[in-house]
């Protein structure tokens, strides 16, 4: 069965720092989804990311996908408080199923 | 801008009672799907619809039951629900297929007492 692990579980950041959030398969990933969720609220989509080595931004935030497809990386430079939240990333084990990651906290300190 | 909308949006129910949870899309996709949240499992699939007229089974969806009423509605029902119900459940949808994006509605939280 498919496994996503995110690290760190949770990270603390002085605004303005930059930080990186990892999602490692234990399978290849054909399609990699990263969604933010904020505290009471539902899941907004931020990327997707299908070809190995495929690299998306958005904003400040930038999202990539290694060669093998086993690893993405979301990198926000520059944080704000405004990037607070929990950050999840999704793959996709069928034409319609994405299985999650547990998520990574994101707290920003102004 | 309505995109999923899901209601109620909070609910407390005593063990055993029934409720049904709504859903609706407003962007014409083709798939719909329930997914339940749990503080250090993430987001686990219960039922998905992949077109009007058809449902299958997820990861966890003993307890449940699903009715794709519609193209746009996709409703969860619980018959008799129990205190390892207590989650906060999110519908979403999808045009379907691989590669396309699943949108999620704003969640319900549910507590059986």
């Amino acid at each position: 069965s498919q496994e996503l692990e995110q690290s760190p579980q949770s990270l603390i950041v002085q605004e303005g720092k930059n930080l990186t959030i990892n999602c490692t398969s234990s399978k290849t990933l054909y399609g990699l989804y990263w969604y933010k969720q904020k505290y009471g609220e539902g899941l907004i989509f931020l990327m997707m990311l299908q070809k190995g080595g495929e690299e998306k931004s958005h904003e400040k935030i930038t999202a990539k996908l290694d060669e093998k497809k086993q690893q993405s990386s979301l990198h926000i430079t520059a944080s704000q408080p405004s990037h607070a939240g929990i950050y999840l990333c999704g793959a996709e084990t069928g034409a319609n199923n994405l299985f999650f990651g547990t998520g990574t906290r994101l707290t920003v300190i102004p | 801008n309505a995109g999923v909308t899901q209601t109620p949006k909070f609910q407390v129910l005593k063990t055993g009672q029934s409720m049904t949870l709504q859903c609706a899309q407003d962007m014409n996709h083709n798939s719909m799907y329930w997914y339940r949240q749990d503080p250090g499992m993430g987001l686990r699939l219960i039922y998905y619809s992949a077109s009007e007229g058809t449902t299958d089974k997820g990861e966890v969806p003993n307890g449940y039951n699903v009715s794709r009423l519609n193209k746009r509605e996709f409703s969860l029902r619980l018959e008799s629900a129990a205190p390892s119900q207590t989650s906060v459940y999110f519908c979403a949808s999808s045009l379907g297929g691989w590669g396309n994006t699943i949108y999620f509605g704003e969640g319900s939280w549910l507590t059986v007492v």
